[in-house]
């Protein structure tokens, strides 16, 4: 399996509450996604990475943000969780030009 | 815009049969890459094959392969010899130039023993 890791892998957290869920990888890749992933399975880009210092939105509005001041860290925050937010997460890495996304194993967040 | 699509939401296939899932895929660049990833139920993403573009021949790996049509812009993936352990969702995604990689919806595949 991939050398990238999230936590939590489950969380249920109330509404209103701040979370903020680790994606960390080691094999140096610049280049850093964030995925929700909805009940059909179906993945939707939320943020993604080229590097350090470097966060763009992906197709799919959200409320969250992201940082990257480390090469092998991209967290994710939600200042206000919400019901809406109830989802499964997943992170990838890639070493860029043509490589494959390599997967961390995904949070799944229930927001009361 | 980039799409791709999976005609198939569900698919089944007996145990030690073939199953073909199907994509296809639109993208104006002509330099462009197309991955099958499988998805078990409760574990990570993992790729299973994937495709160049300007490459004609079809991929390979071990019980999977693939059917590149270029002109048509379809990119099956064929499983031969079925196990249980490929019972998963299967995306088929394609990235390109634009370092964007665009998922399919996902074909859900049970293995009937």
């Amino acid at each position: 399996e991939a050398d990238i890791y999230q936590t939590p892998r489950y969380l249920v957290i109330g509404t209103g509450k701040k979370i903020t869920l680790e994606c960390s990888q080691t094999m140096g890749h610049d280049k850093m996604y964030w995925y929700q992933q909805d009940p059909g399975m179906e993945l939707h880009l939320i943020h993604y990475s080229y590097g350090v210092n470097s966060t763009e939105k992906g197709d799919l509005s959200s409320e969250s943000t992201v940082s990257r001041i480390r090469t092998e860290h991209f967290p994710l925050t939600l200042e206000s969780a919400r019901p809406s937010h109830t989802s499964q997460y997943l992170c990838a890495s890639s070493s860029g030009g043509r490589d494959e996304q390599y997967f961390g194993p995904g949070t799944r967040l229930t927001v009361t | 815009a980039q799409t791709v699509t999976q005609s198939q939401p569900e698919m089944s296939v007996q145990e030690a049969e073939t199953v073909t899932l199907s994509c296809t895929y639109d993208t104006s660049e002509s330099d462009y890459y197309l991955f099958w990833y499988k998805q078990p139920p409760s574990r990570q993403m993992i790729l299973v094959i994937r495709q160049e573009a300007y490459k004609q021949q079809n991929a390979t790996e071990n019980r999977f392969s693939v059917n590149f049509q270029k002109a048509a812009k379809s990119f099956s993936l064929k499983i031969s010899d079925s196990q249980l352990g490929d019972a998963a969702m299967y995306f088929c995604a394609c990235l390109t130039s634009y370092d964007k990689v665009i998922f399919g919806p996902g074909t859900s595949l049970s293995v009937i023993p």
